[in-house]
């Protein structure tokens, strides 16, 4: 079965501090990758998308994410967080079968 | 263009009672999809309809859990009798008309807040 693991439950990081978020999936053959975001008090939402082509994917709020196929990885990245990018963040995998597997989520808190 | 309504959005309940949820899905959108989010865990898919059709409901405990979505827009999730353990937030989303289910993005509703006492 499918199955999405998201190793970092809560992130502890100050304002301009580098931030790495790690994804890994399970199934062999064709996904589509997604990492959604969810603010305090508001609904989840889309930050980026990988369906092929460029690993190197961009999304809102300078967030990119990088699909390494050898790896089963999806990670998320942003250069230098903010105080606003305090979150929580899941990462989510389909396939052909058009369920979407979601992980269990990581709670980002930066402070100011 | 409004988003994924959602009703109500807390609800408590006594064990063995039963509750049903309402979405809206965002007007046109012929995917729709149920969830259910415990705490401190991912959002976990119980059905997903394409237009008023089932495309999966492998993980809806078909023994307590019910739902429908007549003529294709909005839809109802029933749980009766509810369980202690069925305390969560259930969240709708939907996505476009026009693609696959594994390519669009969802759309989510604020969710529903059930606590089971």
């Amino acid at each position: 079965a499918q199955s999405v693991s998201q190793h970092n439950h809560h992130v502890i990081l100050s304002e301009a501090a580098s931030l790495e978020l790690g994804c890994n999936y399970s199934y062999g053959g064709t996904v589509n990758l997604f990492w959604y975001v969810q603010y305090p008090g508001q609904h989840l939402q889309l930050l980026l998308k990988y369906f092929s082509g460029d690993p190197l994917v961009k999304g809102i709020k300078g967030f990119e994410a990088e699909f390494i196929k050898s790896k089963f990885s999806f990670n998320l990245r942003k250069p230098s967080v903010q105080w606003s990018d305090t979150a929580e963040y899941f990462c989510a995998v389909t396939s052909g079968t058009y369920k979407y597997i979601f992980g269990t989520g990581t709670r980002l808190k930066v402070l100011a | 263009e409004a988003g994924v309504a959602q009703s109500p959005r807390y609800k408590i309940i006594e064990k063995r009672q039963s509750v049903a949820f309402w979405c809206n899905p965002i007007s046109g959108h012929a995917t729709l999809y149920w969830y259910q989010q415990i705490l401190g865990q991912g959002p976990k898919l119980l059905i997903q309809f394409q237009n008023n059709g089932v495309v999966d409901d492998s993980q809806l405990p078909k023994d307590r859990f019910s739902a429908e979505r007549l003529k294709g827009v909005d839809s109802t999730l029933k749980i009766q009798p509810a369980k202690l353990e069925d305390s969560a937030v259930y969240l709708c989303a939907s996505t476009p008309a026009g693609t696959s289910g594994t390519l669009g993005t969802q759309y989510f509703g604020p969710g529903t807040r059930l606590t089971v006492l």
